[in-house]
């Protein structure tokens, strides 16, 4: 049962354009939502995060959205970097103090 | 200390043996999780700790796998007659529920393969 679910096991975008992963989740009960990056050999890194109670976060070049009747959630990268090559991961909470991760997406930015 | 860590970094194991790998969490973090990664996959929830409270143990796929965690401090995963689908990095994680957060800071892993 694959309550998080990243469905685009790949992405590859153009160094300055626009990349926008996307995640959908099937637990209504979930609350609070992260996106983690993990290059490799190394373990992921918390990224950026957003509240059921808002549909925005932006940090930088950074954005997440969500749409809950959807259930639905999407990072924004804009623009992105070579640097940004790594495979992310969308992560949800509920109130069992543990998060679920989807597959995640490999990301290739070219310059 | 400054982050977390995993020791060891690489371990390569014969069939039917035992593992144990361990992970130190950053000083004062309250919950402590074990996920697995095996290969192509997703990071899979094995087992949660969070102070004295009883660890969440759900994710464990079979009784071979079993943690401990002495209080707030290390934690060692054990995965006992390893058979080759154990083989994955085994991610520790930790943080510190009460500051409201739940932004995970992972250590680097155990790659483990067993032959």
């Amino acid at each position: 049962d694959q309550q998080v679910k990243q469905n685009s096991p790949s992405l590859s975008v153009q160094e300055g354009r626009i990349s926008i992963l996307n995640c959908d989740y099937t637990n209504s009960m979930f609350d609070y939502f992260l996106w983690y990056k993990k290059y490799p050999a190394e373990g992921p890194t918390f990224l950026i995060s957003i509240s059921s109670i808002k549909d925005k976060n932006e940090d930088g070049r950074f954005t997440v959205f969500l749409n809950k009747s959807a259930k639905h959630l999407s990072l924004h990268i804009v623009p992105s970097q070579p640097g940004d090559s790594a495979v992310y991961f969308c992560a949800a909470s509920g109130n069992t103090g543990k998060l679920i991760f989807g597959q995640g997406t490999t990301l290739q930015v070219k310059p | 200390g400054a982050g977390v860590s995993q020791s060891p970094s690489n371990k390569v194991t014969e069939k039917g043996k035992d593992v144990e790998l361990r992970c130190d969490p950053i000083s004062g973090h309250t919950a402590l999780y074990w996920y697995r990664q095996r290969l192509g996959q997703g990071l899979e929830f094995l087992i949660y700790f969070q102070g004295n409270s009883a660890p969440d143990k759900s994710g464990l796929p079979s009784d071979r796998f079993s943690a401990e965690r002495t209080g707030e401090s290390v934690s060692t995963l054990t995965i006992q007659r390893t058979q080759q689908e154990d083989s994955a990095v085994y991610l520790c994680a930790s943080t510190d529920l009460g500051t409201g957060g739940l932004g995970y800071t992972f250590g680097s892993g155990t790659r483990l393969t067993v032959v």
